[in-house]
């Protein structure tokens, strides 16, 4: 399996625009997580899905994000509009059931200038 | 508030010095257990975890860890590290009986471990 793919791996973007993440999870696992990581506030979890369906979005940090799991094998996270308090490293992870331990992805470091 | 609580920020040793680094977690209800390691630029890699059974779990790396449910600890141990072992460690928690949500891991702030050659 070629684990958690995450892409890009890197975005630089303008405050303003929007930015679209994307994670295709290991196939079978059927929880799909999306961390935040900064140096201020270390792992953050944003939202999760199991099967497909969001789970707890409290996470989220403003309306400004969303997130879409519309199959098994593929979820985006959306900021529209970004903010350069937004850069930090995306993480997705993924799980094939509860209370396992998760598989990390490479991450997305995302920069808004 | 539910957490889990890594004592410290930054450790740094010389190779061949034994580590430990501590982790403590606020959960009552069945826990399940997991440290893991960020290399430089790299993710969050599972470098061992406690589901049940002997409280004292063996990793990859040489590391282990021992869970002491009276402590509510899980503390991450190995007897002589190495300049590779330069890393960041979180330990994490599944709670999967005290409120909240089901499923996810709540993490540790981390500990930087430098090692010096």
């Amino acid at each position: 399996d070629a684990g958690v793919i995450q892409s890009p791996r890197h975005e630089v973007t303008e405050m303003g625009q929007e930015v679209t993440l994307r994670c295709k999870p290991i196939s079978g696992h059927d929880y799909l997580f999306w961390y935040r990581q900064t140096m201020m506030r270390g792992l953050e979890l944003l939202i999760y899905f199991n099967n497909n369906v969001p789970i707890d979005d409290s996470g989220m940090p403003e309306d400004r994000f969303s997130a879409k799991m519309p199959n098994a094998s593929f979820s985006t996270l959306k900021i529209q509009p970004s903010e350069p308090r937004d850069s930090a490293v995306y993480f997705c992870a993924s799980s094939f059931r509860q209370g396992a331990g998760y598989t990390f992805g490479s991450g997305t470091r995302l920069t808004v200038v | 508030a539910q957490s889990v609580s890594q004592h410290n920020h930054h450790v740094i040793l010389s190779e061949a010095a034994s580590l430990e680094l501590g982790c403590n977690y606020s959960y009552g209800g069945t826990v399940n257990l997991f440290w893991y390691v960020q290399y430089p630029g790299q993710h969050l890699q599972l470098l061992l975890k406690y589901f049940s059974g002997d409280p004292l779990v063996k990793g990859i790396k040489g590391f282990e860890a021992e869970f002491i449910k009276s402590k509510f600890s899980f503390n991450l141990r190995k007897p002589s590290v190495q300049w590779s072992d330069t890393a960041e460690y979180f330990c994490a928690v599944n709670a999967r009986n005290y409120g909240g949500s089901q499923g996810n891991l709540i993490f540790g702030k981390g500990t930087k471990l430098s090692v010096k050659p």
